[in-house]
């Protein structure tokens, strides 16, 4: 089942921060953060275990909500570069691990 | 540069054709895997191998299908083509196909059926 997420788009200033939702209605064993900006390929950001984890990097980290299914992007202080659209990418279980599902992306406008 | 590479980058047929994208995993990476993106379903998962046997299969449809080789190179074959087919196809790989890795894409081809 495809993950929600939300928003669907937003609007920030240079220095502004920024956070993706990623939704759930089944129990997910990872979740992958995947930023495209248009006419090119998705770049990997970073993979989040079940467990409860939070990872980051740079000024991007994420976390992962186990009992509520929902994993979060956090963009802070955001760079011109920033802009383009998040995919949240989403796994059952490690038996089909590789079989992601992905949401429909929220795209990121990061403004002067 | 991702290290993935992809061919052709753009392809123009026509409905009932048959073609075949191709994919060069990373060096050292052991699995690939294949997705299409279109405008009105976004990114959909259809197939992932892991060095020459299939490992996971997603929406990939029967007229579909896809092998990975020896030299780890992968083949994705479209037949009787439509043109709700058209989109770009990305490849990706990772080292050994688990849940708990990097996927880097290749650039895509982009399949126009006309």
């Amino acid at each position: 089942q495809q993950p929600v997420q939300s928003p669907q788009a937003v609007i920030l200033r240079e220095g502004e921060d920024a956070v993706i939702n990623c939704s759930s209605s089944k129990a997910l064993y990872s979740v992958h953060w995947y930023r495209q900006k248009h006419g090119e390929a998705p770049v990997f950001l970073m993979i989040l275990l079940k467990g409860g984890e939070q990872k980051g990097h740079d000024k991007i980290s994420a976390s992962f909500n186990e009992k509520k299914q929902q994993s979060s992007l956090y963009l802070t202080a955001s760079q011109l570069s920033y802009s383009g659209t998040y995919f949240c990418g989403t796994e059952l279980n490690n038996t089909n691990a590789g079989k992601s599902t992905f949401g429909d992306g929220t795209t990121l406008t990061v403004k002067p | 540069d991702s290290g993935v590479t992809q061919t052709p980058k753009h392809l123009i047929t026509a409905t009932g054709q048959r073609v075949t994208l191709r994919c060069s995993p990373r060096s050292g990476d052991l699995s690939v895997y294949w997705y299409q993106q279109s405008l009105d379903q976004g990114l959909q998962f259809l197939i992932q191998y892991y060095n020459g046997e299939e490992r996971a299969k997603g929406n990939i449809l029967e007229r579909f299908s896809a092998q990975q080789f020896p030299d780890l190179h992968s083949e994705l074959n479209l037949s009787s083509l439509e043109l709700g087919d058209s989109a770009l196809y990305f490849c990706a790989s990772s080292v050994q196909g688990s849940g708990q890795e990097t996927q880097y894409f290749g650039p895509g081809t982009r399949l126009l059926v006309l």
